[in-house]
């Protein structure tokens, strides 16, 4: 149980596009989901969190409106890149919390590689 | 704020050996989750192992096992009869008791395994 899908695995757009990513909780209902921005060889920064039905809470330095967050129902959220350009070229990971009780941690999507040419 | 360290950006260690990956974390807290993440090169996170504060005794997940030092704010991840297989990025992680309460995640060591 507790299985994160996220989509798409990899997307190259070019600059000033916008690309949406989806990450999805299978098998368990996600009211919180997180996601995290992570650069080659360096750990995951944590960029938002997503409440199911509200407003996502963004993390100190990243921009509201380049990265527009939906958590529209209990098992998909969604991180959308406006206006892309290759500074945001990174590798976006999504987490939910699983419904194991609060000490399991969480489980994380399989992550997206984002690259802007 | 909460912070975790992980000292060791590279670990090394032989087929069939054991090695210790190290992890201080700061908190005023005096309960709270620890884990330990696997990132292998397919860079899907894995969860190693967890460990509640409250409890002292050490969690256990097969080669797996941690020293989970409460005063010295320590918890450190001995992985037993290494493989190919672990050779991974290894996250050391905290996480408060709240319900949608966020890891915080050290750095990251970079775990070789040779033959």
């Amino acid at each position: 149980g507790a299985v994160v899908s996220q989509h798409p695995s990899w997307v190259i757009c070019k600059s000033g596009t916008s690309v949406k990513i989806e990450c999805r909780s299978l098998d368990f209902q996600a009211t919180t989901m997180f996601w995290y921005r992570q650069f080659p060889k360096q750990s995951l920064m944590l960029m938002a969190t997503s409440n199911e039905g509200s407003k996502a809470t963004y993390e100190q330095g990243v921009e509201k409106d380049k990265f527009l967050i939906n958590h529209a129902s209990l098992t998909l959220s969604t991180l959308t890149v406006t206006s892309a350009h290759p500074e945001d070229s990174s590798f976006y990971i999504c987490s939910a919390r699983g419904d194991r009780g609060l000490g399991y941690g969480y489980t994380f999507g399989s992550g997206t590689r984002l690259t802007v040419v | 704020a909460q912070t975790v360290t992980q000292s060791q950006p590279e670990m090394s260690v032989q087929e069939a050996e054991t090695v210790t990956l190290s992890c201080t974390y700061d908190t005023s807290e005096s309960d709270y989750y620890l884990f330990w993440y696997k990132q292998p090169p397919s860079r899907q996170m894995i969860l190693v192992i967890r460990q509640e504060a409250y409890k002292q005794q050490n969690a256990t997940e097969n080669r797996f096992s941690v020293n989970f030092q409460k005063a010295a704010k320590s918890f450190s991840l001995k992985i037993s009869d290494s493989q190919l297989g672990d050779a991974a990025m290894y996250f050391c992680a905290y996480k408060p008791t709240g319900t949608a309460s966020k890891l915080t995640f050290g750095t990251g060591t970079r775990l070789q395994v040779t033959l």
